[in-house]
């Protein structure tokens, strides 16, 4: 079964700077099958990145998705209030399916 | 535009099975090629996936939940089901309904999102 790790659990920032958001894999993933997801309070997820490093129809190009390995980053340049939110990866292929990561909560510092 | 929303009871008996049902509007689910999806948000912890439906009939489930889950379409109403059996305190939770977007291959990018329904087992 693949886990996916997040880190940090909680990354406290101000609006203009730089987020970066972790997620490592604990065995060899596809990256075609990886996503990120945000979700703000009372709402569902909404998909910001796909394949990695694809962004999702009308999301803004301060989100950026990489990986090396079985590690894949997040980036949010320029972060700004609506920006902060809870942040999941996500796995599809292999059993249990599909599966998410913990979960990064990008407060206001 | 496509819109998923999920209705059922709110509170559930431990032991008893709990139903839901996502009502699709502005897509068919009798339309090939879409994976349905069921996702679960238990309190104050992240995102489970239940399983899923394809092509109306075929389904996959997490292997976690897979003795007690069943996912069902019903074309006539436009609808998709799950229904999870013997539940406890343990099941309580946010159930959300989601879709992909029907690139071949790319099931689980999910694109679609119902608003969730809160489902608290109580006795």
């Amino acid at each position: 079964e693949i886990v996916l790790t997040q880190s940090p659990g909680t990354l406290s920032l101000s609006p203009g700077e730089r987020a970066t958001l972790s997620c490592r894999a604990s065995q060899s993933v596809t990256s075609t099958f990886l996503g990120w997801y945000q979700q703000k309070p009372g709402q569902a997820p909404r998909l910001l990145i796909y394949g990695a490093s694809s962004r999702a129809t009308g999301i803004p190009d301060k989100f950026s998705g990489s990986w090396s390995g079985t590690d894949f980053t997040l980036n949010i340049s320029r972060l700004e209030p609506e920006d902060f939110a809870v942040y999941y990866c996500q796995h599809y292929g292999n059993s249990p399916a599909l599966t998410f990561g913990g979960g990064t909560k990008v407060e206001i510092k | 535009q496509v819109q998923l929303q999920e209705s059922g009871p709110g509170l559930v008996k431990p032991s008893q099975t709990l139903s839901l049902t996502c009502t699709v509007s502005g897509a068919s689910i009798s339309r090939g090629g879409y994976y349905w999806s069921w996702i679960r948000q238990r309190p104050g912890r992240g995102l489970e996936w239940i399983g899923y439906i394809y092509n109306t009939w075929s389904t996959h489930y997490n292997p976690s939940l897979k003795s007690r889950v069943t996912i069902s379409a019903d074309t006539s109403k436009n609808q998709f089901s799950l229904n999870l059996s013997s539940v406890t305190a343990a099941d309580t939770a946010v159930y959300y309904c989601a879709r992909d977007d029907g690139s071949i291959g790319h099931w689980g990018d999910l694109n679609y999102w119902g608003q969730g329904t809160l489902v608290t087992v109580s006795s």
